[in-house]
Parts: structure tokens; C-alpha cells; sequence
């Protein structure tokens, strides 16, 4: 069965720290994957789509098949960054649990 | 300005109690979904619709019921609703391609 794969619940990081939220993905066709992100007390929103390799908020995530992931990746966070993420499967439609990232000052 | 609404915003009911939560998107969007949020189990979809008149199960069906009669609106319904059915409740749609989903803002579900 086709799946998305988030396997930590929690991250927290420093200001200024790298940061780095894992998805990995179950698919036997070609997938297409994107991030959402989810800010307190706002709408789940697109954050990025791996078909535009675009940076969106200094974040970016690489599509690499041979290890079937979609890690988003940021070199510096930002308290502004705290939220939840999640991982999704356009393909299915299908979302991973989510990790809720905090940035401490 | 493109959205998508639900309604209520909030809930709580009492075992049993028949409730609709209403989803209307002003974007002409074909494709309408449901999602139930719990915390450590992430989005989980319950229904989605294709079209006018097209439904389909996703991932966590039982104990709902949706209708697609018209393009812009996909209610859920809950029939008899039980104390697993408290969630937060995210109705979301999507163009034709597929390419994004825009979220409603939630309605959260507390079943007594």
C-alpha cells in the first residue's frame, strides 16, 4: 500500500541551527510529493512541491528515489518556523503524522 | 477571495445525536476531501469526491456519510455519532490537476 512516512513526532532545534524533517514515501509509481505546513492557529497550507525545486521560506526538499525521501531541509531556522509539517503523497492524496518542529531562541 | 468554509467551527454533541458539518469552496474545484486530525496519527482521510455526484472511501470511512450534489459544497455527516468520532475535522479541495489542496479552517468535534 502506497504510504508517507514521518518518523519523528517531535524536533526541536536552536535559532539559527540546521534543521532537517524526514518523510519518507511508499510508491510504486512515479511520486509526486509536497510539504504542507500547518502555523498555530492558522489554515494547513502548500508549502513546497518537489516538481518546482523552489525555496519557499529558505526551505527545500530533494525527491531521492533510490532512498525513497522527501527530507525538508532549512540551514538556518527561524523561531517563526515553529509549526506542524506534513509530508504528503499528491498521488493518493495521502498525508504522513506530522512533526511538529519547535525553534527555541 | 478564494476559500474554502466550514461550519460549525465548533461542536459538541452527545452520543447519538445526528450532525452535518458543512464544506462549500468558491474556487469551482472538482476534487473535495474530508480529513480527520488526531494527535500522532496525522491527517487521515475519510472521503473524498472526484466530482457533481462522485464519492469515494479513504482511509478511516466508518461511522460517515458525505454527498456531492453540488460542485461547491461536500457536507459530512454523522449519523450516530460515537465519543471515537471527537476529532478536528479538515475539509479540503483541489483544482483539476491536483496540484494543491486549500484547507478549510477546521472544525473541531467533541463527542460526549
Amino acid at each position: 500500500a502506497q504510504r508517507v512516512t514521518q518518523p519523528e513526532k517531535l524536533l526541536s532545534v536552536f535559532k539559527g541551527a540546521p534543521v532537517e524533517l524526514k518523510c519518507n514515501y511508499s510508491y510504486s509509481g512515479s511520486p509526486e510529493l509536497f510539504w504542507y505546513v500547518q502555523y498555530s492557529r492558522q489554515r494547513l497550507q502548500l508549502l513546497l512541491r518537489h516538481i518546482s525545486r523552489e525555496s519557499i521560506k529558505g526551505f527545500t526538499a530533494d525527491l531521492n528515489k533510490g532512498e525513497t525521501s522527501f527530507h525538508l531541509k532549512k540551514p538556518f531556522a527561524q523561531e517563526e518556523d515553529s509549526a506542524m509539517y506534513y509530508c504528503a503523497l499528491r498521488n493518493d492524496m495521502r498525508f504522513g503524522a506530522g512533526t511538529r518542529l519547535t525553534v527555541k531562541p | 477571495e478564494a476559500q474554502v468554509t466550514q461550519n460549525p467551527r465548533y461542536l459538541i454533541t452527545v452520543t447519538g445525536k445526528k450532525l452535518t458539518v458543512t464544506c462549500s469552496q468558491n474556487m469551482n474545484h472538482e476534487y473535495m476531501s474530508w480529513y480527520r486530525q488526531d494527535p500522532g496519527l496525522g491527517l487521515r482521510q475519510i472521503y473524498y469526491s472526484m466530482n457533481v455526484e462522485v464519492t469515494d472511501k479513504g482511509d478511516v470511512p466508518e461511522g460517515y456519510k458525505v454527498s456531492r450534489k453540488e460542485k461547491r459544497n461536500f457536507p459530512l455527516i454523522l449519523e450516530s455519532p460515537s465519543p471515537n468520532q471527537t476529532s478536528l475535522y479538515f475539509c479540503a479541495s483541489a483544482g483539476k490537476e491536483y496540484y494543491e489542496q486549500y484547507f478549510g479552517p477546521g472544525t473541531r468535534l467533541t463527542v460526549t
